[in-house]
């Protein structure tokens, strides 16, 4: 069983249109964060929810819109696609929201806007 | 401002050698935790090891090594008898407690190639 998957694993899209990726994560953590890997490899968070609340909200545009339905689910929504959105995006779980929780990541998305 | 430094991109080995990923951060915070996590070239994201603020005991796993130290606000990360399956990009990250940002501050990557 995966632990925390993502879908899809690869999106390619046109410039202007709107899609979402999802995370699910079966350990039962209450921590969900989603991170951008740009081109040069470089991580950075975006997201992070606890037990469905949005608890960081880094300086992303407001195109990015993350959904939690529950606390085992973490989607993301982009409108307006951009050249610059793509990236491969990584969702990942934490038991809880401590600074010292491990964090385990999805296997990614590579998103690809053309 | 957390910020972590990996100041080698890549570097390139040879079978069985030894080689050393040099980390060095700055935070403000009196508790913090380290983490190394591995990219292989399949993509997905690896968690290798924790360490918190208060722990410079280094620490040993198989062949991989970490040595901690406070002194130099590094954390690096050394392999022993490299291998061709340890080639990946590895990322040091940062977390604090205090400033309740409780998500990965990453470094740039390094870039570990290993040739047979």
């Amino acid at each position: 069983d995966t632990a925390v998957s993502q879908t899809p694993k690869y999106l390619v899209t046109q410039m202007g249109n709107d899609k979402s990726i999802k995370c699910e994560q079966n350990l039962g953590h209450d921590t969900m964060y989603w991170y951008k890997q740009d081109s040069k490899k470089f991580l950075k968070i975006m997201f992070s929810y606890n037990n469905k609340e949005l608890i960081i909200n880094e300086t992303v545009p407001n195109r990015f819109s993350p959904k939690s339905p529950d606390k085992a689910h973490l989607n993301l929504h982009i409108n307006s696609l951009e050249l610059g959105d793509s990236a491969v995006y990584f969702c990942a779980s934490s038991q809880r929201q401590g600074a010292r929780n491990e964090q385990f990541f999805g296997p990614g998305t590579r998103l690809t806007v053309l | 401002a957390q910020k972590v430094t990996q100041a080698q991109t890549e570097i390139s080995v040879v079978e069985k050698e030894d080689v050393t990923l040099d980390c060095v951060y700055e935070t403000r915070d009196t508790t913090y935790y380290l983490f190394w996590y591995k990219q292989p070239p399949s993509g997905e994201l690896v968690f290798l090891i924790r360490r918190n603020s208060f722990d410079e005991q280094n620490e040993i796993s198989g062949r991989y090594s970490w040595n901690f130290q406070k002194s130099t606000s590094s954390f690096n990360f050394t392999i022993t008898a490299s291998q061709v399956v340890d080639s990946a990009v590895y990322f040091c990250a940062l977390s604090e407690e205090g400033t309740g940002r409780r998500a990965l501050t990453f470094g740039s990557g390094t870039r570990l190639q290993v040739q047979p």
